[in-house]
């Protein structure tokens, strides 16, 4: 199974500053048919399902502000957020779906310092 | 407007079976893969299992496999997971979640059906 790992497991960021969260998946999800890479990113506020955010490691999916982008090739991913907003305040999840079984990483708490 | 509406959720005890339903409207159900994802109380997300557009290919699991079997009706525009010898590790909200495309992200949710497992 690929594992994915972030890091940190939380942080506590100051409204308007900059947070970054990291990603890494245990074998590349980089598909060399489409080069491509196998990562989404979800956000999930309490008590809701989880939302996707970007795809294909960096494709903000419709509707997602701008101040959310994600970057990163291979085996290493960034989800940033460049000002941090009240309503930001979640738990965010990196996600491969290169291979079976599908695989989160464990999910980075994002808070307000 | 596109909806995933699960249910089915309950209390079971340990080795009892249960079914949920997803209800999918708003698209062409038969153009999608599907799948279930689960998150235990408190904890993170974890993939259970995935069916093609006609059913003739599914995925799971590894601790679901043998237990677990993922269905759907395209006539119905519904998805089903029975599940058989439940463990209390299966307690958990489950989801439905409709794949962009084959192997691809999940780019809708339901809001979940609660399984707890106990006695």
């Amino acid at each position: 199974d690929i594992v994915m790992t972030q890091s940190p497991d939380s942080l506590a960021v100051s409204l308007g500053e900059r947070a970054t969260i990291n990603c890494k998946s245990s074998q590349s999800i980089l598909h060399s048919s489409n080069d491509k890479n196998y990562l989404a990113w979800y956000q999930q506020k309490p008590g809701q399902p989880p939302n996707l955010l970007i795809y294909w490691a960096s494709t903000r999916e419709s509707g997602v502000p701008d101040r959310f982008s994600g970057s990163g090739s291979g085996t290493d991913f960034t989800l940033t957020i460049s000002s941090l907003q009240a309503e930001d305040v979640a738990v965010y999840y990196c996600q491969q779906h290169y291979g079976t079984p599908r695989t989160f990483g464990q999910g980075t708490k994002v808070e307000i310092k | 407007e596109v909806q995933l509406v699960e249910s089915g959720g309950g209390l079971v005890q340990p080795g009892g079976p249960l079914r949920l339903s997803c209800a999918a409207s708003g698209f062409s159900f038969n153009n999608y893969w599907m799948s279930w994802v689960r998150q235990a109380p408190g904890k993170g997300l974890e993939w259970v299992a995935n069916i093609k557009q006609d059913g003739s290919e599914k995925y799971y699991v590894d601790s679901v496999k043998g237990r677990f079997t993922i269905s759907r009706d395209n006539a119905k525009s519904s998805l089903y997971l029975q599940m058989n010898s439940l463990r209390v590790e299966d307690t958990a909200v489950y989801y439905c979640a409709r794949e962009v495309g084959g192997w691809r992200e999940f780019d809708y949710w339901g809001q979940g059906t609660l399984v707890t497992v106990s006695s």
